[in-house]
């Protein structure tokens, strides 16, 4: 079975640009979560998304967005690169909300 | 103060020691999870807890709700064991996760 699957995998942008970042979760699966981690800092929560529907975000600008469609798979939008948006980028998938979350291997996005 | 510390940042192992990492929380949780994340990025879900112990292969997490404090044990490590260990809570019914800063462990022959 196919695990949480992300595209692309490397990505260079320049600042002042739009990112689109995508997520497949595992079949079956209808959460997904998406992740930053910029370089020498640990992981924070971006956003969570559950039956289509955003249900939750962190503390980052309205520049960071995204969607869900209806087989489960996101986008992760980020508009206007800033060069601290260089980040490796995970998304991770769960049967529901609550339990386990099985990872992608990430976006690395490299703004300059 | 983090919601989630981990102990210790960096670890380093002889092939075949017993590893301890630990984790401390500081809010009320529904799970708790250990995750490993080798270079290149790409992360593993080792475990998710809401109590007790769990054991797979050479690796035992254990979990003691009333002191919020977990551990991540590995027997026998290995150098493939070599990876940073995150220790990651999910409180309520937010879903999201909480991370630790991560201990990064390497065992050498």
């Amino acid at each position: 079975e196919a695990g949480v699957t992300q595209s692309p995998t490397h990505l260079i942008k320049t600042r002042g640009q739009q990112v689109t970042l995508r997520c497949s979760p595992i079949s079956g699966h209808t959460s997904v979560y998406w992740y930053q981690q910029a370089l020498g800092l640990g992981l924070q929560f971006l956003l969570w998304y559950d039956e289509g529907e955003e249900r939750n975000r962190g503390n980052f600008p309205p520049r960071f967005s995204g969607r869900q469609f209806p087989n489960y798979s996101s986008e992760l939008n980020v508009n206007a690169l800033e060069l601290e948006d260089s980040a490796l980028y995970l998304c991770a998938s769960s049967l529901t909300r609550n339990t386990e979350a099985f990872f992608g291997q990430g976006t690395r996005l490299t703004v300059v | 103060k983090n919601e989630v510390e981990q102990s210790p940042q960096n670890l380093t192992a002889q092939e075949g020691e017993f590893i301890t990492i630990n984790c401390s929380y500081s809010v009320g949780i529904s799970a708790l999870h250990w995750l490993q994340q080798h270079p290149g990025g790409g992360i593993v879900s080792l475990f998710m807890l809401s109590s007790g112990k769990k054991k797979h292969g050479r690796l035992i997490a254990t979990i003691n709700i009333q002191e919020k404090h977990s551990s991540l044990h590995i027997t026998a490590s290995h150098p493939r064991d070599s990876a940073v260990y995150i220790c990651a809570v999910s409180a309520g019914t937010a879903s999201k996760l909480t991370f630790g800063t991560g201990t990064r462990l390497q065992v050498t022959l």
